[in-house]
């Protein structure tokens, strides 16, 4: 049974850093490309960021791009998101997700881990 | 990057059909096949509903459906039930390894 479970958040100052874990289980990430999504509070989901199943490429959405990094460790099975200069417009529930093998699009998310932006 | 376009709300009766629609270009919506839609409950994840333009997840009953014309697809439901009632959301393929949400629909069933 795949699960995800997002951990990290928390309020962090803007300028400041932050890394969320996801851990997953049922599946190894080694063998599915993986993905960040974020959504506002109130607001709409966004794309956020995704690796390839091996790791080799990575590509962001452009209002995160340079200040964001995702990456995994296949030996914890978890994927992260490395958010650094954070911006008070960067306050959201941040789920991770699974890309399914068959097609583009995403067919697992975690519940979410809420990331607040506040001096 | 910016966001595909789909209607703040609609609404039906119950065993009504309603039909959302989810507007981008040819770089996204209208240049692949990898248009999905996902329904979001409050305070939920979001559930995968259709992929492929009009393909069905398993355990999704067969009152969801997609479609795609141009630019534009769209999600119908029909035989609405009040747990219908959700937020749903297109996603599409956009290119260079990058992908795109529409603004999201209220779906109210009345």
């Amino acid at each position: 049974q795949v699960h995800l479970v997002e951990s990290g958040g928390g309020v962090v100052q803007p300028g400041r850093s932050l890394r969320l874990s996801c851990a997953a289980s049922g599946f190894t990430v080694s063998s599915y490309a993986m993905q960040w999504v974020r959504q506002a509070p109130g607001k709409g989901l966004e794309w956020v960021a995704v690796i390839s199943h091996d790791g080799s490429n990575k590509y962001y959405a452009d209002s995160v791009k340079g200040r964001f990094t995702i990456s995994r460790d296949i030996s914890k099975n978890t994927l992260y998101l490395q958010m650094n200069s954070l911006r008070a417009e960067d306050t959201a529930v941040y789920f991770c997700a699974r890309e399914a093998d068959t097609s583009l699009v995403i067919d697992y998310w975690g519940q979410g881990t809420l990331v607040t932006v506040s001096s | 990057q910016s966001a595909l376009t789909q209607p703040r709300s609609v609404s039906g009766s119950p065993g009504q059909s309603v039909t959302i629609s989810c507007t981008g270009t040819s770089s996204d919506v209208g240049g692949y096949k990898y248009v999905s839609w996902y329904q979001q409950h409050p305070g939920k994840a979001p559930k995968l509903v259709i992929y492929d333009v009009n393909k069905r997840p398993s355990g999704v009953p067969d009152r969801f459906s997609g479609s795609k014309s141009g630019n534009t697809a769209s999600l119908t439901i029909s035989g609405l039930q009040a747990d219908d009632e959700a937020d749903y959301y297109c996603y599409s393929y956009a290119g260079s390894y990058t992908f795109v949400f529409g603004g999201g629909t209220k779906l109210t069933v009345l």
